[in-house]
Formats: C-alpha cells, sequence, structure tokens
C-alpha cells in the first residue's frame, strides 16, 4: 500500500514563526501535492509539484512556499504564520505519468495552529 | 473554471437507510469524476471513480454513475452502516493530462445505530 506520511499530527506555532510541514511518500510518485482543509471551504490546493525541483501555484499559494529536494519529500513553508493560516494541511501524491487517473493518495493530516 | 457542487450537509441517518449524496460538476470536455472518504482523524481516501460517460464506479456498497447529460455523479448505497460515519467529497480532474483534482465542499454523513 502507498503510505504518505506528515511528520506531524499536531502543531502549535507563533505568529511571525517561520513554520515547516514535512511529507513523505514511499512509491516513487511523481506528483505531490498540498491542501488546506478549512470546514465550509473544503479541500483547497496550495502548491503541487511535477518532478523533483518543479512546483507550481495552486488556488491559494500566497503566504507559502515549498520546497521538493529529493522526489519522495514535499515540505510546506509557512513564510511568516500568521493567524488566518491555522487550519488543517494534508499532503497527497499520486502516480501521473505511467497509468492515466490514478488516484491521490493522502496522509492523515497536520493540524497547524497558529497563536 | 471548473467547479464541483454537492449537497451541503450535514445528513444524518438512521442505520439500513438509503443514502444519496447529490454531486454536479462544471468543466470542459470529458473529466474524471471521484468520490473520496475521510474517516474521524484520518486524510482522505479514494472511495470509487468513473472516467468516462456512463461509466459506474462502486466499492463497498456505495455506487455512483457518471451522468453526461446531466453533469452529474450521484453518491449511493442501499443500507448505510454506522461504520460509514464519515465526510465524503466529490472531485474530478480535468480532461487534458493536469493531475490537479477540484474538490467540493463535502458533505458529514452521521449514521446512528
Amino acid at each position: 500500500d502507498v503510505k504518505v506520511t506528515q511528520s506531524s499530527r499536531y502543531l502549535v506555532k507563533r505568529t511571525g514563526e517561520k513554520v515547516f510541514l514535512e511529507c513523505v511518500q514511499d512509491m516513487d510518485h511523481e506528483n505531490m501535492f498540498w491542501y488546506r482543509q478549512d470546514p465550509g471551504l473544503g479541500l483547497r490546493l496550495i502548491y503541487f509539484s511535477y518532478d523533483v525541483k518543479m512546483k507550481e501555484k495552486g488556488d491559494i499559494p500566497e503566504g507559502y512556499s515549498v520546497s521538493r529536494e529529493k522526489k519522495e519529500r514535499f515540505s510546506l513553508i509557512l513564510e511568516s504564520a500568521s493567524t488566518n493560516q491555522t487550519s488543517m494541511y494534508l499532503c497527497a501524491s499520486s502516480n501521473g505519468q505511467v497509468v492515466l487517473n490514478q488516484p491521490q493518495h493522502f496522509g492523515d493530516g497536520t493540524r497547524l495552529s497558529i497563536l | 473554471g471548473d467547479s464541483v457542487t454537492q449537497m451541503e450537509g450535514p445528513v444524518t441517518l438512521s442505520e439500513e437507510a438509503f443514502l444519496t449524496i447529490n454531486c454536479t460538476y462544471t468543466a470542459t470536455g470529458y473529466p474524471s469524476l471521484f468520490w473520496y472518504v475521510q474517516y474521524p482523524g484520518e486524510g482522505l481516501q479514494l472511495l470509487l471513480k468513473a472516467t468516462k460517460a456512463d461509466d459506474k464506479g462502486s466499492n463497498k456498497g456505495f455506487e455512483a454513475t457518471y451522468r453526461k447529460e446531466t453533469t452529474s455523479f450521484h453518491l449511493e448505497k442501499g443500507s448505510v452502516q454506522v461504520s460509514d460515519s464519515a465526510v465524503y467529497f466529490c472531485a474530478l480532474k480535468t480532461q487534458g493530462g493536469s493531475e490537479k483534482l477540484v474538490f467540493g465542499k463535502g458533505t458529514k454523513l452521521t449514521v446512528n445505530p
């Protein structure tokens, strides 16, 4: 089974801090994604990556950046955390190159609180 | 742009009741359609999918049929169980190679014994 592991289940940080959320997948997937999930808004795509060192903005990239130095790891960075970034963050990966319409596999999420 | 609209919850049912969660979409061409489920405290997992018109996806007693004429992909189950309590997300992937998914806002289902 594909496993997507997010480094923390719960995280509490302070306003203005630089925050790193880490995600690792073990299935050699090319594609990786970061979403945030908020009540009443569903999932919104922040950034995604098709390959190492490649990244593309999603629907809500403001205030975030990403890093993909190795194929299995995709990091989300909050450059200067703000209270409106308190949310559940979900990482996902997929193998989109070999077989079309493969599903995205999700981690269990990181619940981030910014105080 | 592409979008997914699903019925707002929460939905509360008794065990063995029939379930329908409506999902309609707006997209160009022929998108692929998905239902994901999120159990409490977990990430999302794929429940079923359909990749072309009139396809029926099915899994764990759930079914959904890709209806191009009504741009719909409604989720159904004939007899729900307490263990089906979760949040259900309808999603689409646009035809043309992009791997991005567009999600609906989710529908929370609670099944009581």
